[in-house]
């Protein structure tokens, strides 16, 4: 069975430009979470999307916003893009939200804002 | 506040010998707990994880020990091989709470010497 895939990989933006980061779940799995990871806070839940709905945000302002379309596939938008915003985002999918769901993560897109 | 803790961030273990690697947290209402391993440039790959209704569980050279009373868990790997070295992420959920995001360490670096 595939894993989760991220596109882009790699991505360089400017200050101000939007960016738009994809993920494709594994088959089957209708839960989708983003993590932003940066070397000094660590990996950061952004936010969960399941059967098309945002269930749960992380703390993050609303220059970061997502989606996820009927196929469980899942994008993340940021706009107004900042420095701090350099990071790797990852996603991450499960069959649904039960309390010993585990989550597969994919390869994550590594942003550069420069 | 840092929910879940990491004190070690790096880690250095002789070939063969046991790495055993700590994680504390301060939400007595997490109900799951994970251990992930990630590679620079990749994503984190699941390794084990154990119930708050357990207090161990092992696959294969890994363990993962449970103390709920004292809020701390730890991964084992026995015999540490080369190919272990990697960031050793520690996460936990709250499912009732937090509809199921996980909960990060800041990761320990574990360095296994040939």
């Amino acid at each position: 069975k595939a894993g989760v895939t991220q596109t882009p990989r790699y991505l360089i933006k400017t200050r101000g430009q939007q960016v738009t980061l994809s993920c494709s779940p594994i088959s089957g799995h209708r839960s989708v979470s983003w993590y932003q990871q940066t070397p000094g806070q660590g990996l950061q839940f952004l936010f969960e999307y399941f059967s098309e709905t945002q269930r749960n945000k992380g703390n993050f302002p609303g220059r970061f916003s997502g989606r996820q379309f009927s196929n469980s596939r899942s994008e993340m938008n940021v706009s107004t893009l900042e420095l701090g915003d350099s990071a790797l985002y990852l996603c991450a999918s499960s069959l649904d939200r039960g309390t010993e769901e585990t989550q597969y993560f994919g390869p994550g897109t590594r942003l550069l804002v420069l | 506040d840092q929910q879940v803790k990491q004190n070690s961030p790096s880690l250095s273990v002789q070939e063969g010998r046991i790495s055993i690697l700590n994680c504390d947290y301060t939400n007595s209402m997490f109900d799951y707990f994970l251990w992930y391993k990630k590679y620079p440039a990749e994503g984190p790959t699941f390794l084990i994880s154990i119930s708050s209704i357990k207090d161990k569980n092992e696959d294969g050279r890994f363990t993962v020990f449970l103390n709920k009373s004292a809020k701390h868990l730890s991964l084992h790997i026995v015999p540490s091989q080369p190919g272990d070295s990697a960031v050793y992420f520690c996460a936990a959920k709250d499912y009732g709470g937090s509809q199921g995001n996980l909960i990060f360490g800041k990761g320990t670096k574990l360095s296994v010497k040939p």
